[in-house]
């Protein structure tokens, strides 16, 4: 069963915003949103992950709606280097156990000169 | 960030022969690791789950004697493809657990092994 819907691929010009869409409607209040991406013939990279609160690192911004049946990634100033798949992935946090990690298909982001 | 490290990185063998995988992590410790693989144009496949001092738990459709796992150590987890056959030919790539507070972890990722099984 899809947990969540991700468009199956983006463009976005260098050097702007790139804004990354999930949609994650069945989520349940004690599933967390985590978002990796994977460039190619390379393991996944964590970026970031959240439960309700918007978060914000040094690689990317998580904007969670307040009803919490979608995200946005934000990628700020979008490089040539973060040409990737994103996976946007949702899972219980680990004191409800099933720690796996479900991939879906992703969005292929190409960054455009 | 956490960093997790896979040996070999790419490794050829012939039908028939056993391969080991090393999945390691370098600056924590991670009771529980996880093993994909990936095929070419898909997404990863979760194969077993880790868990340090254990037996491991596989994912259904896997062969637990065919994919042996063995985590002996907070930081060491290996697969070994036991009698690989072409159709084994994929992208195998580890993630080790890390707890970053008591209500939340992370896996970080190795960056993967190729193998190719002539």
């Amino acid at each position: 069963d899809a947990k969540t819907t991700q468009p199956p691929s983006m463009d976005c010009a260098e050097g702007r915003a790139a804004n990354l869409p999930c949609n994650h409607s069945t989520i349940s209040g004690n599933e967390y949103v985590y978002w990796y991406r994977q460039i190619h013939s390379q393991g996944p990279q964590y970026i970031i992950h959240g439960l309700k609160n918007n978060e914000t690192n040094e690689m990317a911004s998580l904007i969670i709606t307040e009803d919490r049946k979608s995200s946005t990634l934000i990628l700020p100033h979008a490089t040539l280097r973060d040409t990737a798949v994103y996976y946007c992935i949702v899972r219980p946090g680990p004191n409800f156990g099933n720690e796996k990690l479900t991939f879906g298909t992703g969005t292929r982001l190409t960054i455009i000169p | 960030g956490a960093v997790v490290s896979q040996h070999p990185s790419r490794v050829i063998c012939k039908s028939g022969t056993s391969v080991k995988i090393e999945c390691r992590s370098l600056d924590f410790q991670a009771t529980t690791m996880f093993w994909y693989r990936q095929f070419p144009k898909q997404s990863l496949m979760l194969m077993a789950t880790s868990n340090e001092g254990s037996k491991a738990t596989y994912e259904q459709g896997v062969e637990k004697d065919k994919f042996l796992i063995n985590h002996a150590s907070l930081t060491l987890s290996t697969l070994t493809v036991t009698s690989a056959h072409p159709e084994d030919s994929s992208f195998y790539i580890c993630s080790a657990r890390r707890a970053t507070s008591a209500w939340t972890d992370t896996q970080y990722f190795g960056p993967g092994t190729r193998l190719t099984v002539l």
